[in-house]
């Protein structure tokens, strides 16, 4: 199947900073891609459809001052987390869709937020 | 409104058959996933069913029948690594994954 990465896998920052995560299509390009975030034992919750070269769609109730998506390329898109506090910490993953007759969402391997 | 619903936890015997049920109500239909979640990682790709009928793909094979608004996961030859939770996903008429809440499957020695 289809490989999308993501970076970094695992990331510990104070609270207040922001922190960035990139998702990479490495053998596909993907005008869609998403960003999932996952609470412990819970299910996955859309937050955004990012789209390359438009603005991201969000989710009701995801702020998107405070989760910037930016699709620079049809291999490139990056969540920002500003001024990130101890509720954010999650697993946030990203998927991208690949297109085509069976059109599939592959996912990234996730990463781990930990706001102290 | 769009609903997905699947049994929230089953649990099997190793070298065993599990068949996982899900069953949807969606605004439009362009297909139906079956994504395994291993706790702590992200979901893997499993299946991809449009039409109606079984595809089968070494010991795992998944139905669907859209008339029903059903599908199922059916998993031969349970192996322990095969414990993991297994999440139920139905592309709407917009082209968006719409999630059910995920069967976490325990599988006994």
């Amino acid at each position: 199947g289809a490989v999308v990465s993501q970076h970094p896998s695992r990331v510990i920052c104070k609270s207040g900073t922001s922190v960035k995560i990139e998702c990479r299509s490495l053998d596909f390009q993907a005008t869609t891609m998403f960003w999932y975030r996952q609470f412990p034992k819970q299910s996955l919750m859309l937050m955004a459809t990012s789209n390359e070269g438009s603005k991201a769609t969000y989710e009701q109730g995801v702020e998107k001052d405070k989760f910037l998506i930016n699709h620079a390329s049809l291999t490139l898109s990056t969540l920002t987390v500003t001024s990130a506090h101890p509720e954010d910490s999650s697993f946030y993953i990203c998927s991208a869709r690949t297109g085509g007759a069976r059109e599939t969402q592959y996912f990234g391997p996730g990463t781990r937020l930990l706001v102290l | 409104g769009q609903n997905i619903d699947q049994p929230t936890e089953m649990t099997a015997t190793e070298g065993a058959i599990v068949q996982i049920n899900c069953t949807y109500q969606t605004s439009g239909f362009n297909g139906l996933f079956w994504y395994q979640q291993h706790a702590g990682e992200a979901p893997t790709f499993l299946s991809y069913n449009v039409l109606d009928g079984l595809e089968e793909k070494g010991r795992f094979s998944s139905f669907l029948s859209r008339s029903k608004g059903y599908s199922y996961l059916l998993l031969k030859e349970l192996q322990m690594k095969d414990s993991a939770s297994y999440l139920c996903a139905v592309m709407d008429s917009n082209y968006q994954l719409i999630w059910g809440a995920g069967t976490k499957l325990i599988i006994k020695p």
